[in-house]
């Protein structure tokens, strides 16, 4: 299986400020396609996750420009310009180029 | 409006069997996968299966495989998870979500349903 690590676990978050969440993937998520299959979920509190970033970096329909994704193989980033108090959640990432299909832990982001 | 609509929550003992149904609308069902994804009180995202409602092509994870069914009816355009034999372990929410299979890779879960809480308590 493929393990799916982020960091940090918490990250508190002055609103305005930028922030970023890493995920590191056990096994290269590139694919013959060129693509890496990596996705970005959040979930706001009591609600379900909802696609931020497909495919590394593309954003998904309605979401903020703020939000931005990177990376290649094993190494990936999720960035936010300039936190907003809306933003706060769990964010996981997700990989698919192989079953079973797993997550990142989590990383919380709170704001201070 | 894509729409993943989730019944309502259950209460069961353990040994007892259960239904739970994700009703797509606002799309044609049968062009996309419905995925299953677990989250235990407090914890995180697990992946359980994804099944092709267009012809019945179901991949389970191993940890689930034989613990639960993945199906479909598509003249209602809705997916369900089955369990035979509840646990208390099974206490969690369960979420469905669309996705689709290109190149023969599996495509992110673009909507998701609002969750449904199952509880297993004697």
């Amino acid at each position: 299986d493929i393990v799916m690590t982020q960091s940090p676990l918490s990250l508190p978050v002055t609103p305005g400020e930028p922030a970023s969440i890493s995920c590191r993937s056990s096994q290269s998520l590139l694919h013959s396609d060129g693509y890496n299959y990596l996705h970005w979920y959040l979930q706001k509190p009591g609600q379900s996750p909802q696609l931020l970033i497909y495919l590394t970096s593309n954003r998904a329909s309605g979401v903020p420009d703020r939000f931005s994704g990177s990376g290649s193989g094993t190494d990936f980033i999720l960035k936010i310009s300039r936190v907003e108090a809306e933003d706060v959640g769990l964010y996981y990432c997700m990989q698919t180029l192989q079953t079973p299909l797993t997550f990142g832990g989590g990383t919380k982001v709170e704001i201070k | 409006e894509v729409q993943l609509v989730q019944s309502g929550a259950e209460v069961k003992k353990p040994g007892e069997s259960l239904n739970i149904s994700c009703r797509g609308s606002g799309y044609s069902f049968s062009s996309y996968w419905i995925g299953w994804v677990r989250q235990v009180p407090g914890k995180g995202l697990e992946w359980m299966g994804i099944f092709n409602p267009g012809d019945s092509d179901t991949r389970y994870s191993p940890s689930f495989q034989g613990q639960v069914t993945i199906s479909a009816d598509r003249s209602v355009s809705t997916a369900y998870l089955q369990w035979n034999s509840l646990k208390a372990s099974d206490t969690a929410m369960y979420y469905c979500a669309r996705t689709t299979i290109l190149r023969g890779v599996v495509r992110d879960f673009d909507y998701w349903g609002q969750g449904t809480l199952v509880t297993v308590s004697s």
